[in-house]
């Protein structure tokens, strides 16, 4: 069964670099969320969106930014990046119905590695 | 202030016997909950699930227990295989598909 999409798996950047990160859903999945995990620490929810709509906003700095495209996939653009900044990137998607709770599923994540 | 515990940051388990990883939550709005697999360098894969309206839920090897006066929920796994070996978080969400509130995981070492 096809899965959540990430690319790149790993990405090198300079500190006050750009960078994006992008994210394909599971096909026929409208709702696409972005957590960061950061080592040793528990992935950590930054923004979500469901029908090409924001839907819910976490700890996502002013710097980042993301959106979702027509074809659901969705890209996470983060400007003026900081040492700590680096973390797995993780996108996971889910089928959402409106109350209905939907099980997310995630990507293998793009490692962003800040110098 | 972490909303989804898990007190025991590993556990050691003999293979073939029952692995038992808890969780503890205090947010009353939360009313699903899920257990989710990692390996390192992988994204989490979801393992279980269950709603507020059930106290049990089982898939073949894995039950998930939930306790909601108590705020707790427990995942079991048997029997414990070496291939189980990894991180096991659990983590919440509220009502409608809200995001996810992790635990900071449970490394397990199932040993043959």
């Amino acid at each position: 069964a096809a899965g959540v999409i990430q690319s790149p798996r790993h990405l090198i950047k300079e500190k006050r670099e750009t960078a994006t990160l992008k994210c394909y859903p599971i096909p026929r999945h409208d709702t696409v969320y972005w957590y960061q995990q950061g080592p040793g620490q528990d992935p950590q929810f930054l923004i979500s969106f469901y029908e090409k709509m924001q839907s819910d906003k976490g700890s996502i700095p002013d710097r980042f930014s993301a959106q979702q495209f027509s074809d659901y996939h969705s890209e996470l653009n983060m400007s003026s990046l900081e040492l700590g900044d680096s973390a797995l990137y993780f996108c996971a998607s889910s089928l959402g119905r409106g109350g209905d709770q939907e099980t997310q599923y995630f990507g293998p994540g793009t490692r962003l590695l800040v110098l | 202030d972490q909303q989804v515990k898990q007190n025991s940051p590993s556990l050691s388990v003999q293979e073939g016997r029952i692995s038992i990883l808890n969780c503890d939550y205090t947010n009353s709005m939360f009313d699903y909950f899920l257990w989710y697999k990692k390996y390192p360098a992988e994204g989490p894969t979801f393992l279980i699930s269950i709603s507020s309206i059930k106290d049990k839920n089982e898939d073949g090897r894995f039950t998930v227990f939930l306790n909601k006066s108590a705020k707790h929920l427990s995942l079991h796994i048997v029997p414990s295989q070496p291939g189980d070996s990894a991180v096991y978080f659990c983590a919440a969400s509220g009502e409608g598909n809200t995001p996810l509130v992790f635990g900071k995981g449970t490394r397990l070492s199932v040993i043959a």
